[in-house]
């Protein structure tokens, strides 16, 4: 089955700075990358995606980009603010009906 | 509607006892799945219903058992549980499943004393 690490587990920045999430995946045949954003105690929400006929995709201060060879994908966070604080979880998912195999999280942690 | 349900918010039981999970949208997706999240780990996959027929079950213990009685509702009755069954509950889904986004309910948190 598929496989997703994630790194790193814990990033703190400053207010404003970037933040850079990594995950590798194992079976090629996965083709669908989500990244979550989870708030203590609530729903995981989905901040953006990425297929694999797309290298990169970008929505206002969130940026994914996928490398299908090296079976890697990234989340860059810019102009960070305290409400990014919370934990993020990358998956990745095969066709059809699959569901998600999520990486083990990133607590992000933004400093004023 | 743009969002999915889950009922109850919690639920605590005994090992002896029998209860169910809900989950409902009426977004006209096709594809429902059950997730369960231990604190400070990621959501776990343990069923997808494909167009109300079970596709995949990752070898869920059977004192968990799904149910879909039709494309908007997805049931999980629990019995005879163990405490290390404790956690949250969440509920998704997504149109079809292919390539899409799954969205996710607000979960159920669940103690088993």
């Amino acid at each position: 089955g598929e496989n997703v690490e994630q790194h790193p587990s814990t990033l703190s920045v400053q207010e404003g700075d970037s933040a850079v999430i990594k995950c590798t995946y194992s079976d090629s045949a996965s083709n669908y990358f989500p990244w979550y954003k989870q708030e203590l105690g609530k729903r995981p929400q989905l901040i953006i995606d990425i297929r694999s006929n797309v290298g990169e995709k970008k929505d206002q201060r969130i940026a994914v980009t996928l490398n299908k060879t090296a079976k890697h994908f990234s989340l860059h966070i810019t102009e960070t603010q305290p409400e990014d604080s919370a934990v993020y979880f990358c998956a990745a998912s095969g066709g059809g009906a699959d569901g998600l195999t999520f990486g083990k999280g990133t607590h992000l942690i933004i400093q004023p | 509607d743009t969002e999915v349900t889950q009922t109850p918010k919690h639920l605590v039981m005994g090992m002896t006892n029998k209860k169910s999970l809900k989950c409902e949208q009426h977004m006209g997706h096709r594809a429902m799945y059950w997730y369960k999240q231990k604190a400070k780990k990621p959501p776990e996959l343990m069923f997808v219903y494909s167009y109300e027929k079970l596709s995949i079950n990752e070898s869920v213990p059977s004192r968990f058992s799904p149910e879909c009685p039709n494309s908007s509702l997805l049931n999980l009755h629990l019995h005879a549980l163990q405490p290390e069954d404790s956690a949250l509950y969440l509920c998704a889904s997504s149109h079809s499943g292919w390539q899409e986004t799954q969205y996710f309910g607000p979960g159920t948190r669940l103690l088993v004393l």
